[in-house]
């Protein structure tokens, strides 16, 4: 069964700095775009970062520019954001999905940014 | 990089269909036969059920489909059932590397 474990969400001040993972299992990953996308609580979906199958092009969502970095390891078969001056407004859960068609999705890691 | 616009909230009685709009512009919805429909129940993780506007993945109820017109994409629930009620969310590719959701619209079952 094709897996997405997502992993390094937690509690962290403003300004400050995380790396989320996400492990994929049951499936060619290097052969996948592979997306972020995040859920403030309460709130809809907004798509965040894309990278392709070879990592040598992204896309962001204007609100993280300049301040995320998406990265993957296809050795490794993970894909990896990392957040950096992070803001309250960050605060989500954090989910990766495979593909364009975003199938399947993991379970999430929430991010906190709080002081 | 807006939100496509949906309706909040969408009803129907078990058996009625449900049909749910996703507005966005000639730069997404309407530039590109990429978009897709996700259900999400609450406390878990989105569901893909419809994807390049009118495709069906495999274990997909075919009381699921999506549709498009000018700017619009739309999605039927047919036969409406109780595991149905849910919030769904349409998403779109709009160029560039850039991918857009819809606001959410959360389905009642009556």
């Amino acid at each position: 069964e094709v897996q997405l474990v997502e992993s390094g969400g937690g509690l962290v001040q403003p300004g400050g700095s995380l790396r989320l993972s996400c492990a994929a299992s049951e499936f060619t990953f290097s052969g996948y775009w592979m997306h972020w996308v995040r859920q403030a609580p309460g709130k809809g979906l907004v798509w965040v970062s894309c990278i392709n199958s070879d990592g040598s092009s992204t896309g962001y969502v204007d609100s993280v520019k300049g301040r995320f970095t998406i990265s993957r390891d296809n050795a490794k078969n993970t894909v990896n954001l990392q957040m950096n001056s992070l803001r309250a407004e960050d605060t989500a859960v954090y989910y990766c999905a495979r593909g364009n068609s975003f199938d399947p999705w993991g379970q999430g890691t929430l991010v906190t940014v709080s002081s | 990089q807006s939100a496509l616009t949906q309706p909040p909230s969408a009803s129907g009685s078990p058996g009625q269909a449900v049909t749910i709009s996703c507005t966005g512009t000639n730069r997404d919805v309407g530039g590109y036969n990429y978009v897709s429909w996700y259900q999400q129940h609450p406390g878990k993780a989105p569901k893909l059920m419809i994807y390049e506007v009118t495709k069906r993945p495999s274990g997909v109820p075919d009381r699921f489909s999506g549709s498009k017109s000018g700017n619009t994409a739309s999605l039927t629930v047919s036969g409406l059932q109780a595991e149905d009620e849910a919030d769904y969310y349409c998403s779109s590719y709009a160029g560039s590397n850039n991918y857009v959701f819809g606001t959410g619209t959360k389905v009642t079952v009556l």
